[in-house]
């Protein structure tokens, strides 16, 4: 069966630090991958999305994410976080076309100090 | 457009009671879901469709009910409330076919006391 993993569930970063937030899925064949994000009491948002093409894929935010197949990850990274970040951060990922379920990561918590 | 609609917002209930959580879409998507998200366990799916009359169970389908009559709306039917369905339930849809990305609610924050 498929499944996301996210290393880390609970990280904690000060201002204009940079952020990585691992992601690995277990899938053989040709996989869709997203990050969303969940801002404190709201719902989920996608961050940016990954389908085919150039595996370094650029979101909303300054957010962006690479796509390594040899090592099934899809990392999330931004070069320096904002007090507004704080949220929730979960990977998704689902096979390529059809009707296909994406299977969520349990969620990484990021919580960034002013 | 309104995208996915999830009603109630909040809601608490009594143990053995039943409700009814409300998902309606209004992009013509075939495809619609139910998740719900508990601390550290991320989302997990209750019920899916693939299109009108067509349901099916996901990894946590025990005590919820779902019926697809149209292609806009995909309720969900807690038949008797326990304390273990205290959660935050989301509703999510996306088109079938191609590659495409799922769209939320704004969830809905159950209580079962």
């Amino acid at each position: 069966a498929q499944s996301v993993s996210q290393h880390n569930h609970h990280v904690i970063l000060s201002e204009a630090a940079s952020l990585e937030l691992g992601c690995n899925y277990s899938y053989g064949g040709t996989v869709n991958l997203f990050w969303y994000v969940q801002y404190p009491g709201q719902h989920l948002q996608l961050l940016l999305k990954y389908f085919s093409g150039d595996p370094l894929v650029k979101g909303i935010k300054g957010f962006e994410a690479e796509f390594i197949k040899s090592k099934f990850s899809f990392n999330l990274r931004k070069p320096s976080v904002q007090w507004s970040d704080t949220a929730e951060y979960f990977c998704a990922a689902s096979p390529s076309g059809g009707s296909y379920i994406p299977t969520f990561g349990r969620g990484t918590s990021l919580i960034v100090h002013p | 457009n309104a995208g996915v609609t999830q009603t109630p917002k909040f809601q608490v209930l009594k143990t053995g009671q039943s409700m009814t959580l409300q998902c309606a879409q209004d992009m013509n998507h075939e495809y619609m879901s139910w998740y719900r998200q508990d601390p550290g366990m991320g989302l997990r799916l209750i019920h899916y469709s693939v299109g009108a009359g067509i349901t099916d169970q996901g990894e946590v389908p025990n005590g919820y009910n779902v019926s697809r009559s149209t292609t806009e709306d995909f309720p969900l039917r807690l038949l008797s409330a326990a304390p273990s369905q205290t959660s935050v339930y989301f509703c999510a849809s996306r088109r079938v076919g191609g590659n495409t990305e799922a769209f939320f609610g704004q969830g809905t924050r159950l209580t079962v006391v």
